[in-house]
């Protein structure tokens, strides 16, 4: 079964930094692009960060780039998300998601992970 | 950057009723569109993509259809399960993905 399981999230106060993790199982990790995406409560989603099964590909939006560092280990099958400069805005639940690279869509999700950024 | 427009934000039916729910893209996406499933606390999941192919397990009640900057989500009869959030995502320009503000569907 395949499963991503987020941790990292919490309080924290704007200007600091957080570090998410996704722990990944029941697939082959290193063959998949992983992609983090958020949701600020009670808003839709937004798309973050990805990065390709060799960690080589980043991207990032505009809302975050400078700030957040996507990276992987595909030896310990996880995925991660530095969060730095946090702001007010940043405040959301992250998930992260596996892509399904011919249909260019999301197929497989984590529960997701709250980061809240307050002081 | 290309924006995704969803209609309606909210739609009332009743158990059984068939549904449509719209996105436009603001340019040209041609097939790249997604559709996505959300109920509350829980993490989207994976209905549609390629604009009509159903993801594997996922009722054939639901469908896709469109191309290029219109597209439709339809739920044929509705099912008590069903009642939750739809997301447009268009992947025209993957790896940066783009979603739809939503459509909650409520139970009338």
């Amino acid at each position: 079964e395949v499963q991503l399981v987020e941790s990292g999230g919490g309080l924290v106060q704007p200007g600091g930094s957080l570090r998410l993790s996704c722990a990944a199982s029941g697939f082959t990790f290193s063959s998949y692009e992983m992609n983090w995406v958020r949701q600020a409560p009670g808003k839709g989603l937004e798309w973050v960060s990805y990065i390709s099964s060799s960690g080589s590909t980043i991207y990032y939006a505009d809302s975050v780039k400078g700030r957040f560092t996507i990276s992987r280990d595909n030896a310990k099958n996880s995925l991660y998300l530095q969060m730095n400069s946090l702001r007010a805005e940043d405040t959301a639940v992250y998930y992260c998601a596996s892509v399904v690279v011919v249909a260019a869509a999301l197929d497989y999700w984590g529960q997701g992970t709250l980061v809240t950024v307050s002081s | 950057d290309i924006q995704m427009t969803q209609s309606p934000s909210s739609v009332s039916a009743s158990v059984g009723d068939r549904v449509t729910i719209t996105c436009r893209a603001s340019q040209g996406i041609s097939s790249w569109l997604a559709w996505y499933q959300q109920k509350p606390g829980k993490a989207p999941k994976l209905l549609i993509y390629a604009a009509s192919s159903l993801q594997s397990g996922v009722p054939s009640r639901f469908s896709g259809s469109g191309s290029g900057t219109d597209f439709t989500l339809t739920i044929s009869s509705l099912q008590p399960e069903d009642f939750a959030t739809y997301y447009c995502q268009q992947a025209n320009s993957f790896p940066r993905l783009t979603f739809g503000g939503g459509t909650k569907v409520e139970i009338k």
